[in-house]
This record gives structure tokens, C-alpha cells and sequence, in this order.
């Protein structure tokens, strides 16, 4: 019940276009979605977060879209960029704790 | 802020051998987190301490792999007798009131 399932393992997406990066859960006592990306060496840092009571959160180019009663939250990012291609994981928190998902290696070709 | 500080960046040890691995939190935030990163696993929370007080180390693996948080601004992972299968990246993390966790840059363990 504590597991967070994220998809697709890997996406490859062209310039310009627009990746998405879904997550479901089962724990109804989440009460914070965050969304990390981490590039190679370096430690996951929080990119962009959601609580929900909202369905949809952006900014800048990064979208999280919030599904409640399904419970299922998604990442967009638009105009995706060669810089962003990272390993994106997702989130879920309980009591302090987060249960991350199991990443996402998104490239962006040029 | 120069963020969650973790030493050593890098470390080998020989199976057997003693391992800690340090961290320092940001100032002020009261949780810190312990995670370990594998390819297999991925990120596994090992224990989280909430105002110096160990919450839960339920995702210690075993006996051999104790942390400490003497002070609000310190905290160690250690690992005795170390095994080749604790080879891993080791990240510590802190937040303030549980939301977003600053992560610190990690430390590559390995084992031979």
C-alpha cells in the first residue's frame, strides 16, 4: 500500500516536444506529491510538487496534473530540452516520509 | 545556504572494514533522512530523525548499519563489518516540517 508505481522506465522525446511521466498510488493518507530530478552524480533535487486539494500545478515548463479519485498524478514537461534529460522520480509523502517511485531516465535528442 | 553537506564524496573499503558516512543538514530544518540508492532498488529510505530523535529506522537493512544524530547540525551512517552488497550511493537529506526534502550530493560506497 506504501508502493508508488511510476511509467515508462525511459522516454526519448524529440526537441521541442512534450514528455510525459505518469504515477499511481494506493495510500490515501498522502498528503504531498512531489516530483525530484536527478542528473548523473548528483543527488535528487525537487523540481516541482503538488498537494490534493489541487488538481494541477505549474511552472514554467513543468505541469503536474493531479487525478484524486483515481489516484494517479502525472509529470508534463513542455518544449522538453536537451538539458532536461535527467532521472525523474515522483513522490508521495505520509507522516514525513516520502515513498519515491522507481524513475523515469528521460533524454531529449537534440 | 550551502546545502546538505555529505563527506566522503567517495569512499572504497575492503569487506569487513568500518564505514561512516557523514552529513550535515541545512540549518533549521528538523527532519533528516538517510537514503540509499541502488540500480536494483532504487531509492530506499533507510532512517529519518525527527529533531535529533531516530522515527523510524524500519528500512535498516541489519544489524550492522547504525545512524546517530548527536546535534541538529550532524548526522552519521555507519556500517560495521561493511559487505560488498552495501556498495551503493548513500544520500542524506533534510526538510522542514516534512515537505520537500533538499537532498545532499551523496556518497559513492563501495566495497571490494
Amino acid at each position: 500500500q506504501q508502493q508508488v508505481k511510476q511509467s515508462p522506465q525511459s522516454l526519448i522525446v524529440q526537441k521541442g516536444g512534450i514528455s510525459i511521466i505518469n504515477c499511481a498510488y494506493e495510500n490515501t493518507a498522502f498528503d504531498y506529491f512531489p516530483w525530484y530530478q536527478q542528473f548523473p552524480g548528483k543527488g535528487p533535487a525537487l523540481l516541482i510538487a503538488i498537494r490534493p486539494d489541487v488538481s494541477e500545478k505549474k511552472e514554467g515548463r513543468f505541469t503536474i496534473s493531479f487525478n484524486k479519485s483515481a489516484k494517479q498524478f502525472s509529470l508534463h514537461i513542455m518544449d522538453s530540452q536537451p538539458g532536461d534529460s535527467a532521472t525523474y522520480f515522483c513522490a508521495a509523502r505520509s507522516a514525513r516520509q516520502l515513498t519515491f517511485g522507481s524513475g523515469t531516465q528521460l533524454t531529449v535528442l537534440p | 545556504d550551502a546545502g546538505v553537506i555529505q563527506s566522503p564524496r567517495h569512499e572504497v573499503t575492503e569487506m569487513g572494514q568500518e564505514v561512516t558516512l557523514r552529513c550535515k543538514p541545512i540549518s533549521g530544518h528538523n527532519s533528516l533522512f538517510w537514503y540509499r540508492q541502488t540500480m536494483m532498488r532504487g531509492l530506499e529510505l533507510l532512517i529519518y530523525f525527527n529533531n535529533n530523535v531516530p522515527i523510524d529506522d524500519s528500512g535498516m537493512p541489519e544489524d550492522r548499519f547504525s545512524a546517530k544524530m548527536p546535534n541538529a547540525s550532524f548526522s552519521t551512517l555507519k556500517i560495521q563489518p561493511s559487505e560488498p552488497r552495501d556498495s551503493a550511493v548513500y544520500f542524506c537529506a533534510s526538510s522542514l516540517a516534512g515537505d520537500g526534502h533538499t537532498f545532499g550530493s551523496g556518497t559513492r560506497l563501495t566495497v571490494v
